[in-house]
Protein backbone atom coordinates (compact mmCIF):
# COMPACT_ATOMS: atom_id res chain seq x y z
CA UNK A 1 0.00 0.00 0.00
CA UNK A 2 0.79 3.68 0.12
CA UNK A 3 3.68 4.83 2.00
CA UNK A 4 3.56 8.06 4.41
CA UNK A 5 6.42 9.31 6.02
CA UNK A 6 6.29 13.19 7.79
CA UNK A 7 8.86 14.85 9.04
CA UNK A 8 10.11 15.62 11.78
CA UNK A 9 8.14 13.37 14.45
CA UNK A 10 9.15 15.87 16.97
CA UNK A 11 9.36 19.37 16.86
CA UNK A 12 9.74 22.17 19.78
CA UNK A 13 8.91 25.97 19.51
CA UNK A 14 9.00 29.07 21.13
CA UNK A 15 5.63 30.87 20.96
CA UNK A 16 5.98 33.41 17.80
CA UNK A 17 8.11 30.94 15.98
CA UNK A 18 7.06 29.97 12.42
CA UNK A 19 7.52 26.42 11.63
CA UNK A 20 7.19 23.78 8.19
CA UNK A 21 5.46 20.25 8.50
CA UNK A 22 6.59 17.62 5.97
CA UNK A 23 4.62 14.84 4.38
CA UNK A 24 6.28 12.71 1.77
CA UNK A 25 4.29 9.77 0.09
CA UNK A 26 4.78 7.11 -2.27
CA UNK A 27 2.26 7.06 -4.63
CA UNK A 28 -0.30 9.24 -6.47
CA UNK A 29 -3.10 10.13 -4.35
CA UNK A 30 -6.56 11.09 -4.90
CA UNK A 31 -6.63 13.27 -2.07
CA UNK A 32 -4.61 15.00 0.57
CA UNK A 33 -5.79 15.74 4.11
CA UNK A 34 -3.70 17.62 6.97
CA UNK A 35 -5.14 17.07 10.79
CA UNK A 36 -4.51 18.38 13.75
CA UNK A 37 -5.06 16.56 17.24
CA UNK A 38 -5.59 18.03 20.31
CA UNK A 39 -4.51 17.06 23.35
CA UNK A 40 -8.38 16.21 24.01
CA UNK A 41 -7.96 13.36 21.08
CA UNK A 42 -9.94 15.29 18.62
CA UNK A 43 -8.47 15.27 15.21
CA UNK A 44 -9.27 18.68 13.41
CA UNK A 45 -9.52 19.10 9.72
CA UNK A 46 -6.78 21.24 8.80
CA UNK A 47 -6.62 21.28 4.86
CA UNK A 48 -8.06 19.11 2.24
CA UNK A 49 -5.76 20.08 -0.23
CA UNK A 50 -4.77 17.30 -2.90
CA UNK A 51 -2.75 19.82 -5.11
CA UNK A 52 -2.08 23.21 -5.27
CA UNK A 53 -1.54 25.61 -2.25
CA UNK A 54 -4.41 26.73 0.56
CA UNK A 55 -4.02 29.58 3.30
CA UNK A 56 -6.31 29.92 6.55
CA UNK A 57 -5.23 32.57 8.71
CA UNK A 58 -1.48 31.57 10.20
CA UNK A 59 -1.66 28.48 8.84
CA UNK A 60 -1.30 27.33 5.00
CA UNK A 61 -0.76 24.23 2.73
CA UNK A 62 0.95 23.09 -0.22
CA UNK A 63 0.53 20.06 -1.94
CA UNK A 64 3.47 19.04 -5.25
CA UNK A 65 1.71 16.05 -6.26
CA UNK A 66 4.05 14.92 -9.31
CA UNK A 67 6.80 15.63 -6.61
CA UNK A 68 4.86 13.38 -4.17
CA UNK A 69 4.56 15.68 -0.72
CA UNK A 70 3.05 18.09 0.88
CA UNK A 71 3.98 21.21 3.80
CA UNK A 72 2.31 22.74 6.10
CA UNK A 73 3.18 26.13 7.32
CA UNK A 74 2.37 27.64 10.91
CA UNK A 75 3.37 30.95 11.31
CA UNK A 76 3.70 33.40 14.66
CA UNK A 77 2.93 29.67 16.57
CA UNK A 78 0.83 30.00 19.63
CA UNK A 79 0.89 27.38 22.47
CA UNK A 80 -2.71 26.45 21.27
CA UNK A 81 -0.90 25.07 18.29
CA UNK A 82 0.84 22.42 20.58
CA UNK A 83 -0.36 18.88 19.58
CA UNK A 84 0.10 15.93 17.30
CA UNK A 85 -0.61 16.69 13.04
CA UNK A 86 -1.14 14.41 10.95
CA UNK A 87 -1.26 13.91 7.07
CA UNK A 88 -3.76 11.26 5.66
CA UNK A 89 -4.16 9.84 2.28
CA UNK A 90 -6.40 8.26 -0.02
CA UNK A 91 -5.00 6.68 -2.50
CA UNK A 92 -7.61 5.71 -5.19
CA UNK A 93 -7.86 2.36 -6.49
CA UNK A 94 -11.26 0.66 -5.31
CA UNK A 95 -11.84 1.27 -1.78
CA UNK A 96 -10.06 4.73 -1.04
CA UNK A 97 -8.39 3.47 1.97
CA UNK A 98 -7.43 6.53 4.24
CA UNK A 99 -3.65 6.09 5.04
CA UNK A 100 -2.10 8.27 8.33
CA UNK A 101 1.28 9.05 8.30
CA UNK A 102 3.02 8.86 11.87
CA UNK A 103 2.33 12.56 12.26
CA UNK A 104 4.78 15.48 14.13
CA UNK A 105 4.35 16.17 17.64
CA UNK A 106 4.79 19.79 18.10
CA UNK A 107 5.16 21.59 21.65
CA UNK A 108 4.95 25.32 21.49
CA UNK A 109 6.91 27.01 24.62
CA UNK A 110 5.37 30.35 26.02
CA UNK B 1 -24.32 21.24 10.21
CA UNK B 2 -24.16 18.74 12.86
CA UNK B 3 -20.90 16.65 12.87
CA UNK B 4 -19.77 12.53 13.13
CA UNK B 5 -21.19 11.61 17.17
CA UNK B 6 -19.62 8.88 18.77
CA UNK B 7 -20.49 7.73 22.20
CA UNK B 8 -19.88 6.52 24.75
CA UNK B 9 -17.09 9.39 25.21
CA UNK B 10 -15.08 6.97 27.98
CA UNK B 11 -15.40 3.18 28.67
CA UNK B 12 -13.61 0.92 31.51
CA UNK B 13 -14.10 -2.65 31.23
CA UNK B 14 -12.53 -5.52 32.76
CA UNK B 15 -10.83 -7.99 30.73
CA UNK B 16 -12.72 -10.72 29.03
CA UNK B 17 -16.07 -8.55 28.94
CA UNK B 18 -18.06 -7.04 25.77
CA UNK B 19 -18.27 -3.36 24.72
CA UNK B 20 -20.02 -1.62 21.79
CA UNK B 21 -19.14 1.52 20.50
CA UNK B 22 -21.59 3.90 18.29
CA UNK B 23 -21.09 6.29 16.13
CA UNK B 24 -23.21 8.72 13.89
CA UNK B 25 -21.60 9.69 10.57
CA UNK B 26 -22.64 13.15 8.85
CA UNK B 27 -26.30 13.12 7.20
CA UNK B 28 -25.70 11.78 3.55
CA UNK B 29 -22.17 10.44 4.22
CA UNK B 30 -21.45 7.33 2.13
CA UNK B 31 -18.39 6.38 3.51
CA UNK B 32 -17.83 5.27 7.36
CA UNK B 33 -14.54 4.48 8.54
CA UNK B 34 -13.43 2.99 11.99
CA UNK B 35 -9.91 3.48 13.56
CA UNK B 36 -8.47 2.67 16.59
CA UNK B 37 -5.56 4.76 18.12
CA UNK B 38 -3.23 3.20 20.36
CA UNK B 39 -1.37 5.97 23.14
CA UNK B 40 1.35 7.54 21.28
CA UNK B 41 0.09 5.93 17.66
CA UNK B 42 -1.33 7.24 14.47
CA UNK B 43 -4.92 6.13 14.00
CA UNK B 44 -5.06 2.06 12.57
CA UNK B 45 -8.00 1.44 9.84
CA UNK B 46 -9.96 -1.51 11.27
CA UNK B 47 -13.24 -1.35 8.85
CA UNK B 48 -14.07 0.80 6.54
CA UNK B 49 -18.12 0.77 4.91
CA UNK B 50 -19.33 2.36 1.81
CA UNK B 51 -23.37 2.65 2.60
CA UNK B 52 -24.17 -0.43 4.00
CA UNK B 53 -21.30 -2.84 2.65
CA UNK B 54 -17.76 -3.54 3.39
CA UNK B 55 -14.99 -2.46 1.43
CA UNK B 56 -12.17 -3.26 3.40
CA UNK B 57 -11.82 -5.17 6.97
CA UNK B 58 -8.48 -6.73 6.69
CA UNK B 59 -6.81 -5.33 9.68
CA UNK B 60 -9.95 -6.25 11.95
CA UNK B 61 -9.36 -8.79 14.14
CA UNK B 62 -12.26 -10.76 13.25
CA UNK B 63 -12.05 -13.39 16.26
CA UNK B 64 -13.18 -10.59 18.63
CA UNK B 65 -14.17 -7.43 16.90
CA UNK B 66 -17.17 -7.15 14.88
CA UNK B 67 -19.18 -4.00 13.27
CA UNK B 68 -22.21 -3.27 11.18
CA UNK B 69 -23.77 -0.57 9.46
CA UNK B 70 -27.56 -0.84 9.53
CA UNK B 71 -29.17 0.69 6.55
CA UNK B 72 -26.37 2.65 5.32
CA UNK B 73 -26.25 4.97 8.72
CA UNK B 74 -25.12 4.58 12.01
CA UNK B 75 -22.73 1.55 12.49
CA UNK B 76 -22.11 -0.14 15.89
CA UNK B 77 -18.24 -1.59 16.46
CA UNK B 78 -18.18 -4.41 19.05
CA UNK B 79 -15.50 -5.98 20.89
CA UNK B 80 -16.02 -9.40 22.69
CA UNK B 81 -14.09 -10.77 24.71
CA UNK B 82 -12.29 -7.74 25.39
CA UNK B 83 -8.02 -7.90 26.09
CA UNK B 84 -5.85 -5.37 28.12
CA UNK B 85 -4.03 -4.15 24.74
CA UNK B 86 -7.55 -3.01 23.46
CA UNK B 87 -7.15 -0.28 25.50
CA UNK B 88 -7.16 3.01 22.95
CA UNK B 89 -9.33 5.67 21.38
CA UNK B 90 -11.53 4.06 18.87
CA UNK B 91 -12.19 7.12 15.89
CA UNK B 92 -15.17 7.21 13.55
CA UNK B 93 -15.00 9.30 10.73
CA UNK B 94 -17.03 9.51 7.41
CA UNK B 95 -16.80 11.21 4.19
CA UNK B 96 -19.55 12.03 0.87
CA UNK B 97 -17.49 9.20 -0.98
CA UNK B 98 -14.62 7.04 -0.39
CA UNK B 99 -12.22 10.05 -2.09
CA UNK B 100 -13.56 12.96 -0.92
CA UNK B 101 -12.72 14.91 2.64
CA UNK B 102 -13.00 12.81 6.17
CA UNK B 103 -14.12 14.24 9.24
CA UNK B 104 -13.89 12.37 12.90
CA UNK B 105 -15.73 11.86 15.77
CA UNK B 106 -14.21 12.85 18.96
CA UNK B 107 -13.66 9.38 19.95
CA UNK B 108 -14.33 6.94 22.43
CA UNK B 109 -11.46 6.25 24.87
CA UNK B 110 -11.44 2.55 26.09
CA UNK B 111 -9.75 1.10 28.81
CA UNK B 112 -9.42 -2.40 29.53
CA UNK B 113 -8.36 -3.47 33.38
Amino acid sequence: GIQVEQSPPDLILQEGANSTLRCNFSDSVNNLQWFHQNPWGQLINLFYIPSGTKQNGRLSATTVATERYSLLYISSSQTTDSGVYFCTLNSGGSNYKLTFGKGTLLTVNP
Amino acid sequence: EAGVAQSPRYKIIEKRQSVAFWCNPISGHATLYWYQQILGQGPKLLIQFQNNGVVDDSQLPKDRFSAERLKGVDSTLKIQPAKLEDSAVYLCASSPQGDTEAFFGQGTRLTVV
